[in-house]
């Protein structure tokens, strides 16, 4: 079975700085695609960004951008110029091309420092 | 055009009483999917269903829980005789197709078992 692991429960970061989330993933699979998610204190699932297995090309998004290692099966998350909205639960998701489910890792949660 | 909608946001329970958890995917998305997120946890998955059938419910505990989504209406996520450690927040996914990589979530319902 496909695991995803954060090892961060808890990071912080002064605003206006950068921080890099950390996850690592278990799969026989050589498709899939990667996400990360944003869980603010309202509970909705905010999708940040995604990355696809077969694209050699980390993935950006303004602020946010991965570094997706595959052979490493790292996939992390760097948050440029730390805004006081950043503040949330940050999941890493895993989800294989055939499969129907995504797989979560336990989540990280940032504070930003003003 | 309206993202995923639960409702309720929230529900209080006695144990052994029935959860009824209602889910309306996004216009144009007949693929559903039912996380449950405990707390300090990642989600979850527990079943992944279409209109009027059941694909994956590998996730779902075989008993007291049961998940539905017929031609017309919501899906439906179904607790008979709740006990405290049903207590989470459940969130539903949908998708246009079973083979679209990314899952729109609803903001969930915190369910809490006294």
């Amino acid at each position: 079975a496909q695991t995803v692991t954060q090892s961060q429960p808890e990071m912080s970061v002064q605003e206006a700085e950068t921080v890099t989330l950390s996850c690592t993933y278990d799969t026989s699979e050589s498709d899939y695609y990667l996400f990360w998610y944003k869980q603010p204190p309202s509970r909705q699932m905010i999708l940040v960004i995604r990355q696809e297995a077969y694209k050699q090309q980390n993935a950006t998004e303004n602020r946010f951008s991965v570094n997706f290692q595959k052979a490493a099966k790292s996939f992390s998350l760097k948050i440029s110029d730390s805004q006081l909205g950043d503040a949330a639960m940050y999941f890493c998701a895993y989800r294989s091309r055939t499969g129907n489910q995504f797989y979560f890792g336990t989540g990280t949660s940032l504070t930003v420092i003003p | 055009n309206a993202g995923v909608m639960q409702n309720p946001r929230h529900l209080v329970r006695r144990r052994g009483q029935e959860a009824r958890l209602r889910c309306s995917p996004m216009k144009g998305h007949s693929h559903v999917y039912w996380y449950r997120q405990l707390p300090e946890e990642g989600l979850k998955f527990m079943v992944y269903l279409q209109k009027e059938n059941i694909i994956d419910e590998s996730g779902m505990p075989k008993e007291r829980f049961s998940a539905e989504f017929p031609k017309e209406g919501p899906s439906i996520l179904r607790i008979q005789q709740v006990v405290r450690g049903d207590s989470a927040a459940y969130f539903c996914a949908s998708s246009p197709t079973q083979t679209s990589y990314e899952q729109y979530f609803g903001p969930g319902t915190r369910l809490t078992v006294t």
